[in-house]
Parts: C-alpha cells; sequence; structure tokens
C-alpha cells in the first residue's frame, strides 16, 4: 500500500459546482497536512495546510483532516475556470531540526468548465 | 525576490549523454530539494540538503543521478549517462528551517532523452 494515495481523476465539473478533492494515507506519523495547486507547465504552489483534526477554511477553499480515519479532503466552493489545473495532497512528519518528510499524493486534474 | 530560479526550462538531449539542471533557491531559505515528476509516479523525492549537506538522498534512483550543493545559492543535479527512462520534470523546491513550513518549486526543467 502506498503511503497516500490520490485519485488522478480527471475530473471535469460546471463552473460553480462544489468540488470535493480526496487523499487516504497509512503512516500514523503524518502530523501536518497540505493542498498544493499545480497548472499546466508550472511548479506546485501551496494553497492550504492544517495540522489538526477538523476543517480550516480560506475563501472558497475548505481542508479538512479526519486523522481517525487517515484521510483528507479539499473542498472548493463556486468553482471557477481559473480553478482548473491539478491539486496534489501533501503529508509530513517532523522529527526535528535537519530532518524532513514531506509525500506527495500523485494529484487530481481538475477541468472547470464555463 | 524572484523565486526559486532553475535552468534550462527545456533539455533534450540525446541517451548517454551528460545532463546538468541548476537550481538557485530562495535567499535565506535553509532546505533545498530535487523532485522529479512524472505521470506514472507522481511526484518523487530526489534528494534535499539542510544548510548545504545532502540528509536524504534514497530518493535518487542509480548512481546515475549525482546532486551538489556547493554553496547556499546554487544547487545541480547531475545525471550522467543520461538514459530515455530520465524523461521527467524535474523540480527544485526550497524552505525554511523549521515545522510545516512552505516549500516552494521553481518552474522546474523538462528533460527529454531521446
Amino acid at each position: 500500500q502506498k503511503e497516500v494515495e490520490q485519485d488522478p481523476g480527471p475530473l471535469s465539473v460546471p463552473e460553480g459546482a462544489i468540488v470535493s478533492l480526496n487523499c487516504t494515507y497509512s503512516n500514523s506519523a503524518f502530523q501536518y497536512f497540505m493542498w498544493y495547486r499545480q497548472y499546466s507547465r508550472k511548479g506546485p504552489e501551496l494553497l492550504m495546510y492544517t495540522y489538526s483534526s477538523g476543517n480550516k477554511e480560506d475563501g472558497r477553499f475548505t481542508a479538512q483532516v479526519d486523522k481517525s480515519s487517515k484521510y483528507i479532503s479539499l473542498f472548493i466552493r463556486d468553482s471557477q475556470p481559473s480553478d482548473s489545473a491539478t491539486y496534489l495532497c501533501a503529508m509530513g512528519s517532523y522529527s526535528g531540526a535537519g530532518s524532513y518528510q514531506l509525500t506527495f499524493g500523485k494529484g487530481t486534474k481538475l477541468s472547470v468548465i464555463p | 525576490d524572484a523565486g526559486v530560479i532553475q535552468s534550462p526550462r527545456h533539455e533534450v538531449t540525446e541517451m548517454g549523454q551528460e545532463v546538468t539542471l541548476r537550481c538557485k533557491p530562495i535567499s535565506g531559505h535553509d532546505y533545498l530539494f530535487w523532485y522529479r515528476q512524472t505521470m506514472m509516479r507522481g511526484l518523487e523525492l530526489l534528494i534535499y540538503f539542510n544548510n548545504n549537506v545532502p540528509i536524504d538522498d534514497s530518493g535518487m534512483p542509480e548512481d546515475r543521478f549525482s546532486a551538489k550543493m556547493p554553496n547556499a545559492s546554487f544547487s545541480t543535479l547531475k545525471i550522467q549517462p543520461s538514459e530515455p527512462r530520465d524523461s521527467a520534470v524535474y523540480f527544485c523546491a526550497s524552505s525554511l528551517q523549521g515545522q510545516n513550513t512552505e516549500a516552494f518549486f521553481g518552474q522546474g526543467t523538462r528533460l527529454t532523452v531521446v
């Protein structure tokens, strides 16, 4: 079983729809959870991050973490054509200075149709 | 700051040739990462440096791959000899030291080995 599983899609929705993107993970040591957005032929950029179970909202975006189920979600309300991109979940743990672990999902390609 | 700068943006080379990818991280960042992205495997961490010191190179696929960071503002990833299966987009990213800090990605180098 891979450490992080993410449905690659593609996912196509009409403008204005609510989008739900999901990842599951197997490593209980993960402490923080991120969503990156990657436009075509660009590098990923951080969209949201959270440490704890529950919801975190930022404008039209809501990140949800359920540590007991090892499941994270990103919700996009009132989706716009400009949201068309690949969304990658990422999760990691930190164990002291110099250490680093951040594991990415494969990404879900989203298209929002006008 | 201009962000993480990678060069070249595109590289096409023949099998067996040496390829050198370059990266300038964001000034003041302590970590530098090299990632490889393919459709099949997603975004994979190859190696990362902390304060110019390689910390974990377990993601480097073979001895044909090597990375250096001679100073805080420059890193290279070299493939010698290159093979067609090395074709991918290679990203460099940098971040500050500390828990849960954002990794900033460059635009990537699209490598094609024919």
